[in-house]
């Protein structure tokens, strides 16, 4: 069950955007709108950014958002703070019950 | 407010089988709106997906563990439990237990996590 492919490492000013990639297959990113991306800080709890693709929980800020293209997921992140900088993490429905992860992108905010 | 806590040996020697506990709190681990799961993260690595239980006791393993892994639910203790039998130190990480939102496959809530290491 391999991973979903994610960049080990984005970079950004204060105030601008990034987008994180999230490189599935036909099998999973492809065939179902239900990845989610978490945020991890170190030592903590990863906590639920997005799901079902580009939808935000309740109390996530609006500078967050998800798309889809293809067998690709992205995370988009506008308006960069100093408080972005984590680990960002995509999972997606790989059918029959189960989920595969990305391998994690860190995001540095310079 | 539901909360998610998982309990277990911090320590186990290699060949042994890992035992862990989540206990939920705050919520009934008993609903058809939900399952379980059972997620972990190798010290300075990414987290991977390891199974998932519903209250009913249906089970849902990562392939890769599957034959070494038992995910049980006690729904009148409101805890789930995980066993991975035949460690190695490739098993060390961060286990975290957490709520799946089944409609919209996501993990809402999860908790603190806790390390165990495998290690004689």
């Amino acid at each position: 069950q391999s991973a979903l492919t994610q960049p080990a490492s984005v970079s950004g000013s204060p105030r601008q955007s990034i987008t994180i990639s999230c490189a599935g297959t036909s099998s999973d990113v492809g065939n179902y709108n239900l990845v989610s991306w978490y945020q991890q800080y170190p030592g903590k709890a990863p906590k639920l950014i997005i799901y079902e693709g580009s939808k935000r929980p309740s109390g996530v800020s609006n500078r967050f958002s998800g798309s889809k293209s293809g067998n690709t997921a992205s995370l988009t992140i506008s308006g960069l703070q100093a408080e972005d900088e984590a680990d960002y993490y995509c999972c997606s429905y790989a059918g029959g019950g189960t989920f595969k992860f990305g391998g994690g992108t860190k995001l540095t905010v310079l | 407010q539901l909360q998610l806590q998982e309990s277990g040996p911090g320590l186990v020697k290699p060949s042994e089988t890992l035992s862990l506990t989540c206990t939920v709190s705050g919520g009934s681990i008993s609903s058809s709106s939900y399952c379980w799961g059972w997620i972990r993260q190798p010290p300075g690595k990414g987290l991977e997906w390891i199974g998932t239980i519903y209250y009913s006791g249906g089970t849902y393993y990562n392939p890769s563990l599957r034959s070494r892994l038992t995910i049980s639910v006690d729904t009148s203790k409101n805890q789930f439990s995980l066993k991975l039998s035949s460690v190695t130190a490739a098993d060390t990480a961060v286990y975290y237990c957490a709520r799946e939102w089944v409609a919209a496959r996501r993990y809402d809530y999860w908790g603190q996590g806790m390390l165990v290491t495998v290690s004689s």
